[in-house]
């Protein structure tokens, strides 16, 4: 079995200021990760992945999340947060082998102020 | 860049209506997905179809769902009989292979379903 928290459900944030959106995992095998991003009336967006490789995984829009097995997280970091970033975001996590079905956290909602 | 489009992006129903919602998954793509998101609550897989036929589904597609690919373009879920519970998003998405790690899957932007 699998499952996905997301340790907080919304975010807030300044513009300008570092973003951190926590992820923790639980997984009988070695899972590949996920952060997706949604904005307002668009679908669910890939960010990044991770997928047993480098363990530092640098995404789209200046995203990147750090794999840490020790600590059975995924954390996503952005350096400096902008207004655009303001959307919900979910960490995904997928078993190793074929079909099976995406587990996701129940998402964050990043609020950036100006 | 290639999308999934979904229509309509809102339905409202009356419960014990049926209601399908439509999908145009990216035309090369061979694994088709619903999902769904009650407010409030996960995004929760209900199931995959590959091949004219579902390959996984789970608890929540029970004998009031099912899917199918009637024209090679468009793949629906239709819910026969809607409950008030089953408000909700539905989310479509496709893949080119098997399995996200190596093809990942490109998600629609949604459909909210509002059973009344």
């Amino acid at each position: 079995a699998q499952s996905v928290t997301q340790l907080d459900s919304h975010v807030s944030v300044s513009e300008g200021t570092p973003v951190l959106l926590r992820c923790n995992y639980s997984s009988s095998y070695s899972p590949s990760l996920f952060w997706y991003v949604q904005h307002p009336n668009k679908g669910l967006q890939l960010l990044l992945k991770y997928t047993s490789a480098a363990t530092l995984v640098k995404g789209i829009n200046g995203f990147e999340a750090e794999f840490k097995k020790s600590e059975t997280s995924f954390h996503l970091t952005k350096p400096s947060a902008h207004m655009s970033d303001a959307a919900e975001y979910f960490c995904v996590v997928s078993p190793d082998t074929g079909r099976r079905a995406l587990t996701f956290g129940s998402g964050t909602r990043l609020q950036v102020q100006p | 860049e290639p999308e999934v489009t979904q229509t309509p992006s809102h339905q409202v129903t009356q419960m014990g209506q049926e209601v399908i919602l439509r999908c145009v998954p990216i035309s090369n793509h061979l694994y088709f997905y619903w999902y769904r998101q009650i407010l409030g609550q996960k995004v929760e897989f209900l199931v995959s179809f590959y091949n004219n036929e579902i390959s996984e589904k789970s608890e929540i597609f029970d004998d009031q769902f099912s899917v199918e690919r009637p024209d090679g373009s468009n793949f629906t879920l239709k819910i026969r009989s809607t409950k008030l519970e089953d408000s909700a998003m539905y989310f479509c998405a496709s893949s080119p292979g098997q399995g996200i790690k190596n093809y990942g899957y490109t998600f629609g932007s949604g459909t909210r379903l509002t059973v009344v």
